[in-house]
């Protein structure tokens, strides 16, 4: 069974930085394009960054690009999102999401979500 | 970036019922690179069909999907209960990846 875990949210003050995990289980992380997707409280969705299998390609928002960096660790089974300068309009539920049929294939496993809230 | 324009933004149907949301890209894209996801009130959304017309795994015969260019529809045939959820179109034509605003469908 395909499962995403993701984990350290938290409340983090403007300005400061957060680490965000995903462990994945029940397939061949290293075969995978890996994405963050986020969701703003009572709005829509919105993709923040993705990571090719290797490591080869990696995209971001621009609302993001500069402040944040996706990577993954294939050994480990796990993708991160390096979150820095915090910013009052990053606060959402941060999902990750794999990606099948290449780099513009559909998200067909996603997490539960991560909050991350920042407020002073 | 290419912008989806979903409609409409909300539908309260009866069970039973056939419901259409249309979902209508700023460019052409691939039909290869349209997908749609069903999001239940406090859950993660959940692939429902890609690349316009695929059912995902597990996904009931009554959704379905068509569309080219850059207009694109998603049906449920027969609404049901637990049908009740916000559906939102992706494209994954061209970088940034982006999603319609969504469709909350209530059931009357």
């Amino acid at each position: 069974e395909v499962q995403l875990v993701e984990s350290g949210g938290g409340l983090v003050q403007p300005g400061r930085s957060l680490k965000l995990s995903c462990l994945a289980s029940g397939f061949t992380f290293s075969n995978y394009g890996m994405n963050w997707i986020r969701q703003a409280p009572g709005k829509g969705l919105e993709w923040v960054a993705s990571i090719s299998s290797s490591s080869s390609y990696i995209y971001y928002a621009d609302t993001v690009k500069g402040r944040f960096t996706i990577s993954r660790d294939n050994a480990k089974n796990t993708l991160y999102l390096q979150m820095t300068s915090l910013r009052s309009e990053d606060t959402a539920l941060y999902y990750c999401a794999r990606q099948r049929l290449g780099a513009r294939g559909p998200f067909d496993y996603w997490g539960q979500g991560v909050m991350v809230t920042v407020s002073s | 970036a290419i912008v989806l324009n979903q409609s409409p933004s909300s539908i309260v149907a009866s069970q039973g019922e056939k419901v259409t949301i249309t979902c209508r890209a700023s460019s052409s894209i691939s039909s290869n690179y349209l997908h749609w996801y069903q999001q239940k009130p406090g859950a993660f959304p959940k692939l429902v069909i890609y690349s316009t017309s695929y059912r995902a795994s597990g996904i009931p015969s009554r959704f379905s999907g068509s569309g080219s260019g850059t207009s694109y529809s998603f049906t449920i045939s027969r609404v049901e209960a637990e049908d009740v959820a916000t559906y939102y179109c992706q494209q994954g034509s061209s970088n940034p990846p982006t999603f319609g605003s969504g469709t909350k469908l209530e059931i009357k």
